[in-house]
């Protein structure tokens, strides 16, 4: 496909685990990111890993990247309300300097 | 502190007015971008600029112009306003290295009557 595409919606309860998909577009895409907007706000970035990895982890985050299936998952660990957001899914395609971005998926966390 | 600043933050606007956005970062970034959002879509870049008195149109066609005469300012005008206008811009930059991080403004919501 042409777009990053991304679930529109997902609710998780306080304390459980968010896993939030991506599907990407290029396979030779170098870089993937995750960005986090808060309402009213721009976007802030959460992450991103490089293409030669599997997975990567950075306190409550983890990162799951499926080069063969041009996946990306963002698991957030011991969900809490102050994650209540939209993700973004970005892509730096091959040749490309800018981002690629999905439509965002809006994380509600319920107390 | 080193950060991207856009102003207006919000702005309400009768068809027809010329509005000029501002974008400015203190980082030193080569890079700069405007995006688009609209609600539940994804972003899309309109203007990008690799270094001063360079500018490009991004995927999104717009009718909007940019110009960058100062490597820290990178301002969006609208000569003339129209609802189709109504929407998020969002404003980037990023170093010419790694992994070409952006960095965002906090935005300026424009609404044209």
């Amino acid at each position: 496909g042409e777009d990053v595409e991304q679930s529109l919606f997902l609710s998780v309860r306080e304390g459980d685990s968010s896993v939030i998909n991506c599907t990407y577009t290029d396979s030779s895409s170098t870089y993937l990111y995750w960005y986090k907007q808060e309402p009213g706000a721009g976007l802030q970035l959460l992450t991103y890993i490089f293409s030669n990895m599997d997975m990567k982890q950075d306190q409550r985050l983890t990162v799951l990247l499926n080069k063969k299936d041009k996946h990306l998952s963002l698991r957030i660990a011991d969900t809490q309300t102050g994650d209540s957001a939209i993700y973004f899914c970005a892509e730096r395609k091959t040749g490309a300097n800018n981002l690629f971005f999905g439509t965002g998926t809006r994380l509600t966390v319920i107390p | 502190e080193a950060d991207i600043y856009q102003t207006p933050r919000y702005l309400v606007i009768g068809t027809g007015k010329k509005i000029t956005l501002e974008c400015s970062q203190t980082m030193g970034h080569d890079k700069m971008y405007w995006y688009q959002q609209d609600p539940g879509m994804e972003l899309h870049l309109i203007h990008y600029s690799y270094g001063v008195n360079s500018t490009e149109k991004g995927d999104l066609s717009s009718e909007s112009t940019v110009s960058r005469i100062r490597t820290e300012h990178f301002p969006l005008t609208l000569e003339s306003a129209r609802p189709s206008h109504t929407s998020q811009y969002l404003c980037a930059s990023s170093s010419a290295s790694g992994a070409n991080v952006l960095t965002f403004g906090a935005g300026s919501r424009l609404t044209v009557l």
